[in-house]
């Protein structure tokens, strides 16, 4: 049974580097060609994916967050991190990190989901 | 790239059917068979109801259905339930290799 589990500070000062971590169980990362992506939620609102990372390293970005975004992959941890640079209150949401087969293109495993706020 | 566009909200009453629309463009929706759906609780993460726009993942109820016309697609909940009561999202993989999610509708069980 896999199991994903976001952590990371709950709040970050603007214009600050939010990061974050998802540690994953129940599956070796390094072995199955999986995508590994973060999705956030802003209070209230819809669904926004932000970029996705194959276990090879490879990576995809929402064209909105790419220019500050950067994902990564520690296979020997079985962690993928999320690092989203100079952050405004717009950033505000809840982030999953979530699992995508590499034949798919669907999440079929969604962590929890960790709030972080920002704000001085 | 933009959302795609749910309505903000659907309802039915027990034993009813209720359909989401979820429209977007030629190069997400429209461009591939690649549209999933997601049911949120309020509170909790998404879990995936319907991938490949018509295939429901094991576990979820036959009474889910999925379909797709052009740019617009469509998840079809037959003889609702109170627990159908929820927040639903559709995504699509789109031509420029991105995910791009809807804009969400609350359904309601009267």
């Amino acid at each position: 049974q896999m199991h994903l589990q976001e952590s990371g500070p709950g709040l970050v000062r603007p214009s600050e580097t939010l990061s974050l971590t998802c540690t994953v169980s129940g599956v070796s990362m390094s072995r199955i060609p999986y995508y590994w992506g973060w999705i956030r939620q802003s209070p209230g609102k819809g669904l926004e994916w932000i970029g996705n990372i194959f276990y090879t390293g490879s990576t995809n970005y929402n064209p909105s967050l790419k220019d500050r975004v950067t994902i990564s992959v520690e296979t020997s941890k079985n962690q993928f991190s999320l690092r989203l640079d100079s952050v405004t209150a717009a950033d505000s949401a809840v982030y999953y990190c979530a699992r995508r087969s590499g034949d798919y293109y669907h999440f079929s495993d969604w962590g929890q989901g960790t709030l972080v706020t920002v704000s001085s | 790239q933009s959302a795609l566009t749910q309505p903000p909200s659907v309802s039915g009453s027990p034993g009813q059917s209720v359909t989401i629309s979820c429209t977007g463009t030629s190069s997400d929706v429209g461009s591939n068979s690649r549209v999933s759906w997601y049911r949120q609780p309020p509170g909790t993460a998404p879990k995936l109801m319907m991938y490949d726009v018509t295939y429901r993942p094991s576990g979820v109820p036959a009474r889910f259905s999925g379909s797709k016309s052009g740019n617009t697609a469509s998840l079809t909940i037959s003889g609702l339930q109170a627990e159908d009561e929820a927040d639903y999202y559709c995504s699509s993989y789109s031509s420029s290799n991105t995910h791009v999610f809807g804009t969400g509708t609350k359904v309601t069980v009267l």
